[in-house]
């Protein structure tokens, strides 16, 4: 079965405390890889696209990378305003709609 | 502001009740999706209309339809209401360049609560 799988649900970490997020995915034909942030009561805003083992994207704190397994969106020195959810989504050759995992809520203390 | 505005942001109602979510795509975007988010479910592709037309379904419930006008503007209707049907209910859209890159714009949603 077509699965995305996100790790930890919830991680708190110290103002400035480096660490990243998993999203590994069992699925035939990765066509991409989606990160999304949800902030509450908000939708998903849309954060970066992978599409090949090795590729790495990065915006601010933030970067993703991608396995032919997993993908690690690594926070370095985050801030409080990086508390979010953050979502992965996958495309795959067969089903063109996005696949969502669970999400991991990320809270940044002071 | 992702452009795409939905309505009514909550709402409340009884079982076995029928209501109607309303969303406006980013000006431009042909395709609009609709999602259900729940707490123990993250969100739920339900249904993708482009242009008019209904473009993919999802795991969409057969008491739940939707619609595209010809504006552009869609609608999702819930019927014979249960409480299960509680959820925050999302809008994206795309455009034919953003969905290749997996950018969808989703509006703040509708929160759904069945009594």
């Amino acid at each position: 079965e077509d699965q995305v799988t996100q790790s930890p649900e919830a991680l708190r970490l110290q103002e400035g405390e480096s660490s990243s997020l998993n999203c590994s995915y069992t699925v035939s034909g990765l066509r991409g890889l989606f990160w999304y942030r949800q902030d509450p009561g908000k939708g998903p805003e849309f954060l970066f696209t992978l599409y090949s083992a090795g590729e790495e994207k990065e915006k601010e704190r933030l970067k993703a990378t991608l396995t032919k397994k997993e993908s690690f969106l690594h926070i370095t020195a985050p801030k409080p305003e990086d508390s979010a959810t953050y979502l992965c989504a996958v495309r795959m050759d067969s089903n063109y709609q996005l696949i969502w995992g669970a999400g991991t809520k990320l809270i940044i203390k002071p | 502001d992702s452009g795409v505005t939905q309505t009514p942001k909550h709402l409340i109602t009884a079982t076995g009740q029928r209501v109607t979510l309303r969303c406006s795509p980013r000006s431009g975007d042909l395709s609009v999706y609709w999602y259900q988010q729940s707490l123990d479910q993250g969100l739920q592709f339900l249904i993708q209309y482009y242009n008019g037309e209904e473009r993919a379904k999802g795991n969409i419930l057969e008491r739940f339809s939707a619609q595209q006008f010809p504006d552009l503007h869609s609608e999702l209707n819930l019927s014979s209401l249960e409480l299960g049907d509680s959820a925050l209910y999302f809008c994206a859209s795309s455009s034919p360049t953003s969905v290749n890159t997996g950018e969808l714009f989703f509006g703040e949603g509708s929160r759904l609560t069945v009594l």
